[in-house]
């Protein structure tokens, strides 16, 4: 069973709309955390948003925020007001492991490629 | 704002030929790790270092790969024999002591073409 799942293939917003890219995941662990990394055309992984799964809030940054919902094992990117910029594919991924077992080994979704159009 | 540095940016090499991609990680970060990309596909993780030793590997992880921590700053991986196959983006990350709560960091990334 796939770890880590984004549905959606491919996305298109309106610039200053705001969008929302799926991931849900799947653990045993009580310990995780939750990453979302932005990939421009030209390949670099830009860290966007972190989420514990003991963090009570929903993270947000910027533009950026993450609706965890635990119980439906799912960690949602919205991006608000949507930039031309913005237009990049867009990873979902986890850590898990507590206890000292886990030496932080990221597994990532299969990503979602999002276009904003002007 | 301090980086993980990658060289060379691309790299292309003759199948069955060993190739050295190279990394430098954020200087006071201690867990390191080496992911692919093939094009196209999701980011995999191939290996992660701690205490100058191994710490978790992938089942990409096979013998033909090998990863090193020379010195000080630089973190290495080695592909003794290269295939067709290994043509992928190769990315190095970094991470703080307590990597289950921070961000890897992600360097550049190196293109590698095996001809």
């Amino acid at each position: 069973a796939q770890k880590i799942t984004q549905t959606q293939p491919g996305m298109f917003v309106q610039e200053k709309e705001a969008v929302t890219l799926d991931c849900t995941y799947d653990t045993s662990d009580q310990s995780y955390g939750l990453f979302w990394y932005k990939q421009p055309s030209s390949g670099e992984m830009i860290f966007l948003i972190y989420q514990g799964s003991y963090d009570e809030q929903n993270a947000t940054e910027g533009r950026y925020s993450l609706n965890f919902q635990k119980a439906r094992k799912s960690a949602n990117l919205v991006i608000s007001a949507s930039q031309l910029g913005d237009s990049a594919m867009y990873f979902c991924a986890m850590r898990e492991g507590a206890g000292g077992t886990s030496y932080g080994k990221l597994t990532f979704g299969q990503g979602t490629i999002l276009t904003v159009h002007p | 704002e301090p980086e993980v540095t990658q060289t060379p940016s691309h790299q292309v090499t003759q199948m069955g030929q060993e190739v050295i991609l190279r990394c430098v990680p954020i200087s006071n970060h201690l867990y390191f790790y080496w992911y692919r990309q093939i094009l196209g596909q999701k980011v995999e993780f191939l290996v992660s270092f701690y205490n100058n030793e191994i710490s978790e590997k992938s089942e990409i992880f096979d013998d033909q790969f090998s990863v090193e921590r020379p010195d000080g700053s630089n973190f290495t991986l080695k592909i003794r024999s290269t295939k067709l196959e290994d043509s992928a983006m190769y990315f190095c990350a970094s991470s703080a002591a307590s990597p289950m709560n921070t961000e890897a960091f992600f360097g550049q990334g190196t293109r590698l073409t095996v001809v």
